[in-house]
């Protein structure tokens, strides 16, 4: 069974406040990691696919880098806004199927 | 484009009934998963399909079957509800041949077993 952990499972934050939130996954058989956004009553939307050690990604004020060696993935979020309130999901993919983290939930104050 | 859809957005049932829950994937997809979100937890896989097969099956009893149709659409079965079985049930579909296989997520049927 794979072992998909997040940290931390919420977080309250400021308006205009700097986040971040990790991701960490087995370090063996790397294929690729999603990272996911998920808002109340929506369906989950794809923000990266991770797949080269050393990757940084980024979609606007979001962005996500990653390190397949040690198991660990960060996503950054720069001058939060209360339209970022939502759970961030990382997955990790093997096979066919992917493997998510319980998820961080991040509430924007205005 | 639709995007991926499913049916119904919520469903009540007792123990012991059976539930069939559907899913159309996003146009031009050919593989459908289907997850399993249970309160304060992450989406655990179900199983996949493509070109009417399974796939790939998750730690998930016999009583949780499924079916893709010729027009990719699928449907996500259970029998023998029990109470445990009260979840979110996410479909998603990609195109097999994409490398990464990127997966599109519909917004989920609400199950509450009684």
């Amino acid at each position: 069974i794979l072992n998909v952990e997040q940290s931390p499972q919420s977080l309250h934050v400021q308006e205009g406040d700097s986040t971040n939130f990790t991701c960490s996954f087995p370090s063996s058989n790397f294929y690729a990691l999603h990272w996911y956004r998920w808002e109340t009553a929506k369906s989950p939307e794809a923000l990266f696919v991770m797949t080269l050690n050393g990757d940084e990604k980024k979609k606007g004020r979001i962005s996500a880098t990653l390190n397949t060696k040690e198991g660990y993935s960060y996503l950054y979020i720069k001058g939060s806004q209360p339209e970022d309130s939502a759970t961030y999901l990382c997955a990790f993919k093997a096979g066919n199927m992917l493997t998510f983290g319980g998820g961080t939930r991040l509430m924007v104050k205005p | 484009d639709a995007g991926v859809t499913q049916s119904p957005t919520h469903l009540i049932k007792t123990r012991g009934q059976q539930v069939t829950l559907r899913c159309s994937p996003k146009s031009g997809h050919d593989t459908v998963s289907w997850y399993q979100q249970a309160l304060g937890q992450g989406p655990q896989f179900i199983f996949q399909y493509y070109e009417e097969e399974e796939r790939q099956r998750g730690n998930f009893p016999d009583r949780f079957s499924g079916h893709q149709f010729p027009n990719y659409s699928s449907e996500l079965n259970v029998n023998a509800l029990l109470l445990g079985d009260s979840a979110l049930y996410l479909c998603a579909s990609s195109l097999l041949s994409l490398q990464f296989n990127e997966q599109f997520f519909g917004p989920g049927t609400r199950l509450t077993v009684l």
